[in-house]
């Protein structure tokens, strides 16, 4: 299992870049990586995805070195609307096609006036 | 638009009451999820399912059961439901595949008394 460590909570100031990283030392050969947000009271939504070297989208970036070993999220100029907790998930197949989605406890983002 | 819909949104059961909790996807996805979070604890994986009639357990499926009868309906049975299963429930599918995104419901807040 490709099991994903990542830190409890981080303290930010607005206007800030912010980089949370997760490691994932047993990632498999097909698994990508993919990051989530979630706000209190809701269910997680996908933030971004990727396999390897650089992901952008309009919201963040995703750096993962060729070992594939961790990744790094990267949160340009936050935000207090940024405050959430951020997920690292790496996907994994668990035979006869089945897919299973495991999520570890996330990293808490605060973002500070 | 993807939707991930919870029949509930707020729930009260008694305890030893059996509990459904309804989760229906509108995007053919053949994998679904249910997952139960609690504070401190991240999200935890209960069941999940990659096809009709196919389901394998997550990490905590002690005191549940599912059923995938149809392919965009899984529900979540408490048989006889506990305080100690007071928690929210997430619901969430996905396709098959390395790349792709979960998509969860709104959630459902579980209270057993």
């Amino acid at each position: 299992l490709a099991k994903t460590t990542q830190p409890i909570s981080m303290d930010s100031y607005e206007g800030q870049e912010v980089n949370i990283t997760c490691s994932h030392n047993n990632i498999a050969t097909n698994d990508y990586i993919t990051w989530y947000q979630q706000f209190p009271s809701q269910g997680p939504r996908f933030i971004i995805q990727g396999y390897k070297t650089k992901v952008t989208n309009e919201v963040a970036s995703l750096f993962i070195p060729a070992d594939r070993k961790s990744s790094t999220l990267s949160l340009p100029r936050v935000s207090l609307s940024d405050t959430a907790v951020y997920y690292c998930l790496v996907g994994l197949n668990s035979g006869a096609g089945s897919y299973q989605l495991t999520f570890g406890k996330g990293t808490k983002l605060s973002v500070i006036p | 638009d993807v939707k991930v819909t919870q029949s509930s949104r707020y729930l009260v059961k008694r305890t030893g009451e059996k509990v459904f909790l309804e989760c229906v996807q509108d995007m053919d996805h053949e994998n679904m999820f249910w997952y139960r979070q609690d504070p401190g604890l991240g999200l935890r994986l209960i069941y999940f399912s990659y096809d009709v009639k196919m389901k394998e357990k997550g990490d905590i499926p002690e005191g549940y059961s599912v059923s995938r009868e149809k392919k965009e309906r899984f529900s979540l049975i408490l048989e006889s439901a506990s305080t100690n299963q007071t928690s929210m429930y997430l619901c969430a599918s996905t396709l098959t595949g390395g790349r792709t995104e979960a998509f969860f419901g709104q959630g459902t807040r579980l209270t057993v008394v």
